[in-house]
């Protein structure tokens, strides 16, 4: 099946540091999110990116889909409190409903 | 505007037992999808139900079923409850009009604990 490789696993920053997390897969696929989920919450979306190459921006986040289509990062720069929690990657195709989540990655912040 | 809501929030059951999950989407999305979120992974698809079809499956047992109303709110049933069931339910709905809209909107979920 398709396997999608999230890293790194877990992070220890301290605040106003810049994060950097990536996803790759054994497959192509023409849509890539980033999702973040709170304790007790569902995911919530961050960014959608639907072309290789796409660089996207949603505040201090920046993703960007990679060129062959297999991988996308995720940076947050200048990192805050609240920014502690699970960052998912997630990736789907047109005209298919299911989303394939990463393992996650759990972003601690450091007092 | 109320987002998704699932109902119960938590949930004890005892092996082999059923249990039915209950969403309510976001006002005006049609599109419910179900997932299960085992501790320390990430949601796996179960189903998507629009217009009150099962329109696409996981790789999940026939022991998960579910059901969309016409007010497009959706249920999950679960029969024969095992151990390995334990997880948080996610309802995850959207506007189905829009093939590139993947801004999916999940609910807080139910956690299912089978003992």
């Amino acid at each position: 099946g398709q396997q999608l490789n999230q890293s790194p696993q877990s992070m220890f920053i301290q605040e106003g540091e810049d994060v950097s997390m990536n996803c790759t897969s054994s497959s192509i696929f023409n849509t890539w999110l980033w999702y973040k989920q709170d304790p007790g919450e569902g995911p919530v979306l961050l960014i959608a990116l639907y072309k290789a190459g796409e660089l996207t921006s949603n505040g201090r986040l920046t993703a960007q889909f990679g060129i062959t289509r297999k991988d996308s990062f995720l940076n947050i720069s200048a990192s805050i409190p609240s920014d502690v929690g699970i960052y998912f990657c997630a990736f789907v195709n047109f005209g298919n409903e299911k989303l394939t989540f990463g393992t996650g990655t759990r972003l601690t912040i450091i007092p | 505007d109320a987002g998704v809501t699932q109902s119960p929030t938590h949930l004890i059951k005892t092996r082999g037992q059923q249990v039915t999950l209950r969403c309510s989407p976001k006002s005006g999305h049609d599109t419910v999808s179900w997932y299960q979120q085992a501790l320390g992974q990430g949601p796996q698809f179960i189903f998507q139900y629009y217009e009150e079809e099962e329109r696409q499956r996981g790789n999940f047992p026939d022991r998960f079923s579910g059901h969309q109303f016409p007010n497009y709110s959706s249920e999950l049933n679960v029969n024969a409850l095992l151990l390995g069931d334990s997880a948080l339910y996610l309802c995850a709905s959207r506007t189905g009009t829009c093939m590139r809209n993947y801004g999916y909107t999940f609910g807080s979920g139910t956690r299912l604990t089978v003992v």
